[in-house]
């Protein structure tokens, strides 16, 4: 099994700042995985994070808006730069272990 | 683009009913997973299904994936206050590395 920490787990951000989620895994993990879930709405996947190289981002989402970093096996963050009200929503973290993906209990951003 | 559509969007039962999502796929996927989200909650991982014409149960939770391996459902034998939440399916395309296509997600409401 694989426990994720997020932080922060709230937020209110005043819009065109910044904020970084950070994400903690308690056990080495190849990959971790960044996705958006708007309100109401279903997971959309931001980018893998990979550890050694760039992240790899989907269509929609580029490194300006949504930096990530990875320095090592455990540890990953994401940062949604210059927000606007649009960013409001969950944002999580998931490794996969075994043939078992585990999502981070999420970070609620309102952007207002 | 590759779509997974789940049906239906909303589903309220009374408490004892049985309850049923559907996931379909416009390709073929390789597999598919379902994950329950509580209010309020992240999603929590509940199976995989692999294999062509696959059954699996867990308690009162049957999964099935289609033998054409685009289609998937989740059937909730008489439902409790518990099962309330939203259930998504999310698939994977054979080539498509581990991403994963989420679908919308059929939230559960069950009546005491």
């Amino acid at each position: 099994s694989a426990v994720i920490s997020q932080k922060p787990s709230r937020d209110i951000c005043q819009r065109g700042t910044s904020l970084t989620i950070q994400c903690q895994v308690d056990s080495q993990v190849t990959m971790m995985f960044w996705y958006r879930q708007q309100p109401g709405q279903s997971l959309t996947l931001i980018a893998t994070a990979n550890q050694g190289s760039e992240a790899t981002y989907e269509s929609g989402f580029v490194i300006d808006k949504f930096p990530i970093s990875r320095p090592n096996l455990t540890f990953s963050t994401l940062t949604v730069s210059n927000m606007s009200p649009e960013d409001s929503s969950i944002y999580l973290c998931s490794v996969i272990v075994g043939n078992t993906i585990y999502f981070g209990e999420g970070s609620w951003l309102t952007v207002v | 683009g590759q779509q997974v559509m789940q049906i239906p969007q909303y589903q309220h039962v009374q408490e004892g009913e049985d309850f049923t999502t559907y996931c379909n796929s416009s390709t073929t996927l390789s597999n598919i997973q379902w994950y329950k989200q509580r209010p309020g909650g992240h999603p929590v991982f509940l199976i995989q299904l692999v294999k062509s014409g696959e059954v699996k149960k867990q308690k009162r939770l049957t999964f099935q994936f289609g033998e054409a391996k685009k289609n998937s459902s989740l059937h909730i034998t008489a439902t409790q206050t518990t099962d309330v939440g939203t259930y998504f399916c999310a698939g994977r395309i054979g080539n498509a590395g581990n991403m994963l296509t989420f679908g919308g997600g059929t939230r559960l409401m069950v009546k005491p």
